[in-house]
């Protein structure tokens, strides 16, 4: 569990603030992704990276960003938070192989107010 | 259904005795997953079965797959109040490009 780190782990924050939620992985995984997942229910895809300037969205609609310029890093932006923004924000990490699991951070419990 | 339901949504027992899960897909996989997850932290992977597999056991987890019913069952034996989780299955489907996770067992152990 300490080979991907996710900071901060909690944030408050007042609407329209701009914010950056950090992850950085030591594995050296290619395979990099956004989970947003409310209080006791399933994870849903935001964003994912197969690879240094690689990104694409996910299932879920979301009004964020991300960028992969090192392999290690994989930060995921909010321009404007709002309250509906306010959830647990889960990045992971993955070889390229397909039948290999993923590696999650500890998290970080956004509460926009 | 959706792809990856778990069942139960939640289960409650006493240490020391058995726990199953079961999971339901609908779409062809190249691999099932399970994960745990405590409280507010991050989920944790416990095992992964191949679709060309029906039965793999790691310590006290053991897992099933049939591939005809496009169902999994993971069992926690001798259950231990530290097993008291959320556990999720995890499909990835065909081609390997996507992996879906289901909503969770929540698991309550009573010591």
């Amino acid at each position: 569990e300490a080979d991907i780190y996710q900071t901060p782990r909690y944030l408050v924050i007042g609407t329209g603030k701009k914010i950056t939620l950090e992850c950085s992985q030591t594995m050296g995984h290619d395979k990099m992704y956004w989970y947003q997942q409310d209080p006791g229910m399933e994870l849903h895809l935001i964003h994912y990276s197969y690879g240094v300037n690689s990104t694409e969205k996910g299932d879920l609609s979301s009004e964020s960003t991300v960028s992969r310029i090192r392999t290690e890093h994989f930060p995921l932006t909010l321009e404007s938070a709002r309250p509906s923004h306010t959830s647990q924000y889960l990045c992971a990490s993955s070889e390229h192989r397909t039948d290999y699991g993923y590696t999650f951070g500890s998290g970080t419990r956004l509460t926009v107010v | 259904s959706q792809q990856g339901e778990e069942d139960p949504q939640a289960l409650s027992i006493q240490e020391g005795e058995n726990a199953t899960m079961n999971c339901s897909y609908k779409t062809s996989i190249n691999n099932l997953q399970w994960y745990r997850q405590n409280s507010g932290r991050g989920l944790v992977h416990l095992i992964l079965i191949r679709s060309n597999e029906r039965e793999k056991h790691s310590g006290r987890l053991r897992v099933t797959l049939d591939t005809s019913k496009k169902s999994s069952s993971l069992l926690i034996t001798a259950s231990r109040a530290a097993d008291t989780a959320s556990y999720f299955c995890a499909t990835v489907l065909t081609g390997g490009f996507k992996t879906i996770f289901g909503a969770g067992t929540r698991l309550f152990v009573k010591a």
